[in-house]
């Protein structure tokens, strides 16, 4: 089976700007998680989406959005760019929602904003 | 709310010697623990989860409710043991969320 793609790779944007991420799922897995990494805060849940619907989301202000398409693929979106949103950001899918399944994370998304 | 402290951030032993990975976790209810490893330029992966109870590359890992604990434990360190590795809880049933600990560099030296 292929695994999780994440695409584009690299992103240099500038403050102000929004950015849109994309990734696909394994094959057969329906849940998508995002997560942020960065040197100061380590890796962070953003959300969490299963069959089109956000189903959990952690503490990052309005900017971040995301959706998910009827073939399991997610996008996220950052409006308004910040300095400290540059970071390297990680997706990663499951078979199930609401379970501790375990997660099979893309390569991310290394996002510098200037 | 969800915490996972692992209190080295770095990690440095001798080929053949024994190794251990401290992680801490705080969560009122039933958790799920996982080891999730990072090695040289490649994503992050699964190495452990304690509902498989698994030893995986000779790495075993208990859970110690009393401790509130999920330390990585392997017996004789390897060079392809270098590595970063990060702990992770999330809720066992309902309101899915994975939080990661900052995260524990570990050199193998021959």
């Amino acid at each position: 089976k292929a695994g999780v793609t994440q695409t584009p790779r690299y992103l240099i944007k500038t403050r102000g700007q929004q950015v849109t991420l994309s990734c696909s799922p394994i094959s057969g897995h329906r849940s998508v998680s995002w997560y942020q990494q960065t040197p100061g805060q380590g890796l962070q849940f953003l959300f969490e989406y299963f069959s089109e619907t956000q189903r959990n989301k952690g503490n990052f202000p309005g900017r971040f959005s995301g959706r998910q398409f009827s073939n399991s693929r997610s996008e996220m979106n950052v409006s308004t760019l910040e300095l400290g949103d540059s970071a390297l950001y990680l997706c990663a899918s499951s078979l199930r929602s609401g379970v501790a399944d375990t997660q099979y994370f893309g390569p991310g998304t290394r996002l510098t904003v200037l | 709310a969800q915490r996972v402290t692992q209190p080295e951030k770095l990690l440095s032993v001798f080929k053949g010697a024994p190794v251990e990975l401290k992680c801490n976790y705080s969560y009122s209810g039933s958790p799920e623990l996982f080891w999730y490893v990072q090695y040289s330029r490649q994503r992050l992966q699964l190495l452990l989860r304690h509902i498989s109870r698994e030893s995986i590359k000779g790495f075993t890992a208990d859970l110690n409710k009393g401790e509130t604990s999920f330390h990585l434990k392997k017996p004789f360190a390897q060079e392809e043991d270098s590595a970063m590795y990060y702990c992770a809880l999330s809720p066992l049933y309902n309101d899915y969320k994975l939080s990661f600990g900052a995260g524990t560099t570990v050199t193998v030296r021959a």
